[in-house]
């Protein structure tokens, strides 16, 4: 079974700092796909940006992006510049690609950004 | 908004009663996925169709059903209402059967569930 993990129930950054949330996931299979939803107080699902495991470059969205290290079944995310917006919780998520029929999520990380 | 929409937005109703949850896919999607988000926690895959066909179930208890129509909108029935039951549901859809390398689910805004 595949299973997400993020260590930091909560995070929080300095307006227009870096801030770095983790996430590392357990699976066999070799080819599958990660993302990051962000979860504002509105409670609205939004997706901020994913990864295909087949690729080795790190995808970015704007001032979002993540360090997928494939072998280490980790996939973080970077958010530079911080904005107040940003504050929400973080899910990460993992689909596989073959036969696959849902995502797993991880427990979440709630970021407070600091103005 | 992505596109997908879901009815009510919030719910309040008795233990043991029965309710219907729907959702309406973003025009063109094929697959609608249902998640169960309990307070404070992560979500949980609970069933998924697509074009209209059961396509696989998760962690769905047998008090739950759902089914999606000939127009793809789909709802899901939560019967025998328990306390533990009261969640954050959520609806997402994609233009896929759950195969393709470009899926991508899209969530609706979800349905707060209160038992009482």
């Amino acid at each position: 079974a595949q299973t997400v993990t993020q260590s930091q129930p909560e995070m929080s950054v300095q307006e227009a700092e870096t801030v770095t949330l983790s996430c590392t996931y357990d699976t066999s299979e070799s080819d599958y796909y990660l993302f990051w939803y962000k979860q504002p107080p509105s409670r609205q699902m939004i997706l901020v940006i994913r990864q295909e495991a087949y690729k080795q470059q790190n995808a970015t969205e704007n001032r979002f992006s993540v360090n997928f290290q494939k072998a280490a079944k980790s996939f973080s995310l970077k958010i530079s510049d911080s904005q107040l917006g940003d504050a929400a919780m973080y899910f990460c998520a993992y689909r596989r690609t073959l036969n696959n029929n849902d995502m797993r999520f991880g427990a979440g990380t709630r970021l407070t950004v600091k103005p | 908004d992505s596109g997908v929409t879901q009815t009510p937005k919030h719910l309040i109703t008795a233990t043991g009663q029965r309710v219907t949850l729907r959702c309406s896919p973003r025009s063109g999607d094929l697959s609608v996925y249902w998640y169960q988000q309990s307070l404070d926690q992560g979500l949980q895959f609970l069933i998924h169709y697509y074009n209209g066909e059961e396509r696989a179930k998760g962690n769905i208890l047998e008090r739950f059903s759902a089914q999606q129509f000939p127009d793809l909108h789909s709802e899901l029935n939560l019967s025998s209402l328990e306390l533990g039951d009261s969640a954050l549901y959520f609806c997402a859809s994609s233009p896929f059967r759950g195969t393709e390398l470009t899926d991508t689910q899209y969530f609706g805004p979800g349905t707060r569930l209160t038992v009482l």
